[in-house]
């Protein structure tokens, strides 16, 4: 079985300082990762994905997550937080086998909270 | 883009009452559709996955008769919350893949409030 394990959940970060959302997974198969984004009584906004590529991925708004086999982990990082950064952030896994009917599984997710 | 429309955004209903969450794909085809429940201030726990046409399959401890989920079309899924008690109130959010892509498109999330 597959799973995500988010280490910290609650990460406090001045504005301007270097945000790190740390994640692992484990999986049986080569896994999709993903981070996705979520600001209070809204939906999930995907940040980027994994899906067996580029190790580093690039996302929106700034973030890039590193896929490490050897550490199996995916941990999220931005150089620079900014206010608007402040939300709850969760870490995924999927099998990466493309069945249709896999879904998403998450982490317990991190709150990021940025102070000025 | 992939969009997912998802309806209501919020609801309140009576102790005993049925309510019905929709999620539709607007441009594309979501062969799968994926129900997920979130606490306040805790992760989405997910409740079932359906495929079009055939029955949902649901996670262990998902009441099926509670949680009736229909995707009759490849467009549209639905979740229906039977005779809702006040422990049901809890944030649903649906996702849509198409096929064997990587890709999930979430739904915005329906807050339910059971009074």
């Amino acid at each position: 079985a597959q799973s995500v394990t988010q280490l910290g959940s609650h990460v406090s970060v001045s504005e301007g300082a270097l945000v790190l959302l740390r994640c692992n997974y484990s999986s049986s198969v080569p896994p999709y990762l993903f981070w996705y984004v979520q600001y209070p009584n809204q939906g999930l906004q995907l940040l980027l994905k994994y899906t067996s590529a580029a190790t580093l991925v690039k996302g929106i708004n700034g973030f890039e997550a590193e896929f490490k086999k050897s550490e199996t982990s995916f941990h999220l990082t931005k150089p620079s937080a900014h206010m608007s950064d402040a939300a709850e952030y969760f870490c995924a896994v999927s099998d990466s086998y493309n069945q249709a009917g896999t879904a998403l599984i998450f982490g317990k997710g991190t709150t990021l909270s940025v102070s000025s | 883009g992939a969009v997912v429309s998802q309806h209501p955004s919020r609801v309140i209903c009576k102790s005993g009452t049925s309510v019905k969450i929709e999620c539709r794909s607007l441009d594309f085809q979501a062969t799968t559709m994926f129900w997920y429940r979130q606490f306040p201030k805790q992760s989405l726990m997910l409740m079932a996955t359906s495929n079009e046409g055939s029955k949902a399959t649901y996670e262990q401890g998902v009441e099926k008769d509670k949680f009736l989920i229909n995707h009759a079309s490849l467009t549209l899924s639905t979740l229906t919350v039977t005779s809702a008690h006040p422990e049901d109130s809890s944030f649903y959010i649906c996702s849509a893949k198409k096929g064997a892509s990587p890709g999930y498109t979430f739904g915005s999330g329906t807050r339910l409030t059971v009074v």
